[in-house]
């Protein structure tokens, strides 16, 4: 079966970077789109941009350009994404999401999600 | 960008409807498809797919849950309503970029 595997909580100090981590399972990764998505604590949820693994192609929501940049690894089946000069307003949880199978399709399947804290 | 607009918190009691709406800024259909989706997530858990193309059910998910509209109005229903029905509601269309998400609405016991 599908699963979406993320890596774990991080804690990171204000103006660094992160890079966390989707490990797929149970289909063939280069052949659907990633998806990532922002949840603030105690708001709604916001598109980040997606990724396909297959050639690397990537689109993203105007308000993350230059915040996030997604990658994946074709040999380990992992999707990540990279946020950088971090402040308080990325600290967040983050989920990864495939779309059934075409870029415009649902959200299928989600990854159990990724806190990212933002602090000094 | 597409604008979803979610009813508010809903209090429901045990095995009653419980109907929320949800209104977009632009029309999500195109050639006969709704764009629309719409999840639940609980408190620390990831959102869950229920309904999708505005009124076709997820795999998995009971049949008292129901999605129907078009254009710029979309509802979903959950009758009757169950103790683990209790979260919080999300529509999402990806008609246009950038994808977007309503507000949410949270679904909680009278």
């Amino acid at each position: 079966q599908v699963q979406l595997q993320q890596s774990g909580t991080e804690l990171v100090k204000p103006a660094s970077s992160v890079k966390i981590s989707c490990k797929a399972s149970g289909y063939t990764f280069t052949s659907n789109y990633m998806h990532w998505i922002r949840q603030q604590p105690g708001n709604g949820l916001e598109w980040i941009g997606w990724i396909y693994p297959g050639n690397g192609n990537t689109k993203y929501n105007q308000k993350f350009d230059g915040k996030a940049t997604l990658t994946a690894d074709k040999s380990s089946s992992t999707a990540y994404m990279q946020l950088s000069s971090l402040t308080s307003e990325d600290s967040a949880v983050y989920f990864c999401a495939r779309s059934l199978r075409r870029v415009e399709d649902w959200f299928a399947y989600w990854g159990q999600g990724t806190l990212v804290t933002v602090s000094s | 960008d597409i604008v979803l607009t979610q009813s508010p918190p809903l209090a429901v009691s045990l095995e009653q409807r419980a109907t929320i709406s949800c209104k977009t800024s632009q029309n999500v259909d195109n050639y006969g498809i709704s764009y629309m989706h719409w999840y639940q997530q609980k408190p620390g858990q990831q959102p869950k797919l229920l309904i999708y193309e505005g009124s076709n059910l997820a795999s998995g998910i009971p049949a008292r849950f129901s999605g129907s509209g078009s254009g710029t109005d979309f509802t979903l229903t959950i009758d009757p309503v169950e103790a683990d029905d209790i979260a919080t509601y999300y529509c999402q269309q990806n008609k246009d970029y950038p994808y977007t998400f309503g507000p949410g609405t949270k679904l909680e016991l009278k």
